[in-house]
């Protein structure tokens, strides 16, 4: 059974400041995304990654798929209050199923 | 474009009882997969429907089933509901494969 982890847990930082949160699996995975979802609502997809060592960035969000794709991180620049919110990782094998989602990373950006 | 809805919103049932849940996936989807997330965790997959039949299962017990209609929507049903039965219950629509999906807002499901 592929599991994903995700570090830290929580997360509060201030306005303006950098932040880097980890998804981390001992298994591979074809393919990995990151979702950002707010309270009340359903996650929305923010990036796919497929490739070992791939670099995407969206605007003040950069994300890296590990080279063994076992592992990601997302860096956040100068965050915002609109950050705030649960980020979660999710991953499945090649032909996009057996998808196991992350408990997530709860990020607070006080103004 | 109308996105991934959900039916109803929030529903309160008591143990035992019966409930379906309803999903209208993204205009020109063909793939529904539900999720069950509690309090504080990350979705949890239950199963997905593909040309109207069950393609996958997560480690879900029998009392959760569904279907797949022509029009691509789709129902969740669960039976002989359980206190932990209470969660947001997720749907989600993709073309074809898991690896993009678009969910809904959720039904916020409370079992007494």
């Amino acid at each position: 059974t592929q599991l994903l982890e995700q570090s830290p847990q929580f997360l509060s930082i201030q306005e303006g400041e950098n932040l880097t949160v980890y998804c981390n699996s001992s298994s591979v995975f074809s393919s990995l995304q990151w979702y950002r979802q707010e309270p009340g609502e359903g996650p929305v997809l923010l990036v796919t990654v497929v490739t070992g060592g791939e670099v995407k960035k969206l605007k003040r969000l950069t994300f890296q798929f590990g080279d063994a794709r076992k592992d990601s991180s997302l860096h956040i620049t100068a965050a915002q209050p609109g950050d705030t919110g649960l980020y979660l990782c999710a991953g499945g094998d090649n032909y996009g199923q057996n998808f196991v989602f992350g408990p997530g990373t709860r990020l607070s950006v006080l103004p | 474009d109308a996105g991934v809805t959900q039916s109803p919103t929030h529903l309160i049932k008591t143990r035992g009882q019966q409930v379906t849940l309803r999903c209208s996936p993204k205009s020109g989807h063909d793939t529904v997969s539900w999720y069950q997330q509690a309090l504080g965790q990350g979705p949890q997959f239950i199963f997905q429907y593909y040309e109207e039949e069950e393609r996958q299962r997560g480690n879900f017990p029998d009392r959760f089933s569904g279907h797949q209609f022509p029009n691509y929507s789709s129902e969740l049903n669960v039976n002989a509901l359980l206190l932990g039965d209470s969660a947001l219950y997720l749907c989600a629509s993709s073309l074809g494969s898991l690896r993009e999906q678009y969910f809904g807002p959720g039904t916020r499901l409370t079992v007494t």
